[in-house]
């Protein structure tokens, strides 16, 4: 059981440039979600779904963007990529409202 | 937004020793959820505590839900070298047709020594 996937492990970025950081769950989770993780720091919430097609802005949506076409993928877009959104991104996904998070063992994208 | 403080930030104990931790916030939640993160992974979920005053074991580890809904402590006994990593601990209001948004403390770093 593979749980929550995310790819690529590893990413540098130039400033401007754009990418999308993959998300994949095989729980049949309905809720997902991407946190961001700073150095010394907690996760904060960047966007969050509760069923395909649905998405919501978490606590730092600025600069970001996502879909959930299928319950399955919620992949992370940055379009154009400043170096404050350096940082360790991980995925989790959740049965539902109230249920733990499972996380994805995270995107450590540098911005240079 | 909601703030939550973990308390130690780091710690360096010795093989055997117990552990406590803990974390306090400025509102009350419905769930404490503790979890740990080794390095280059992402956290993992060792307990959770869904009813204020609960108090739950997982092994070695204990964690309590408090009273007032704003706090939850994590003790860990007779600790081991694998227990080095970062725990976290997280609040969750968990409310019906909400999405289960944690809000994460700092971390506590452990370091075990031999």
């Amino acid at each position: 059981n593979a749980g929550v996937t995310q790819t690529p492990k590893f990413r540098i970025l130039k400033i401007g440039q754009s990418m999308t950081l993959q998300c994949t769950q095989d729980m049949n989770h309905n809720y997902m979600y991407w946190y961001r993780q700073d150095p010394g720091m907690g996760l904060k919430l960047i966007y969050y779904s509760v069923g395909a097609g649905i998405t919501d802005k978490g606590e730092v949506p600025n600069g970001y963007n996502v879909s959930r076409s299928t319950t399955e993928d919620f992949p992370l877009r940055l379009e154009l990529a400043a170096p404050s959104q350096t940082s360790v991104y991980f995925c989790a996904s959740s049965r539902g409202a109230g249920s733990p998070l499972h996380f994805g063992n995270g995107t450590r994208l540098t911005v240079t | 937004g909601q703030q939550l403080n973990q308390s130690p930030q780091s710690m360096f104990i010795q093989e055997g020793e117990d552990v406590s931790m803990n974390c306090t916030s400025s509102s009350i939640f419905n769930t404490w959820l503790w979890y740990k993160q080794d390095p280059g992974e992402g956290p993992v979920l060792l307990i959770a505590l869904y009813k204020a005053g609960e108090l739950t074991s997982n092994g070695r580890l204990t964690a309590q839900f408090g009273i007032t809904r704003k706090d939850s402590f994590l003790n860990i006994s007779a600790s081991i070298p694998s227990d080095v990593g970062i725990y976290f601990c997280a609040g969750q209001l968990g409310m019906a047709g909400t999405a289960s948004k944690l809000t994460f403390g700092t971390g506590t770093r452990l370091q075990v020594t031999l």
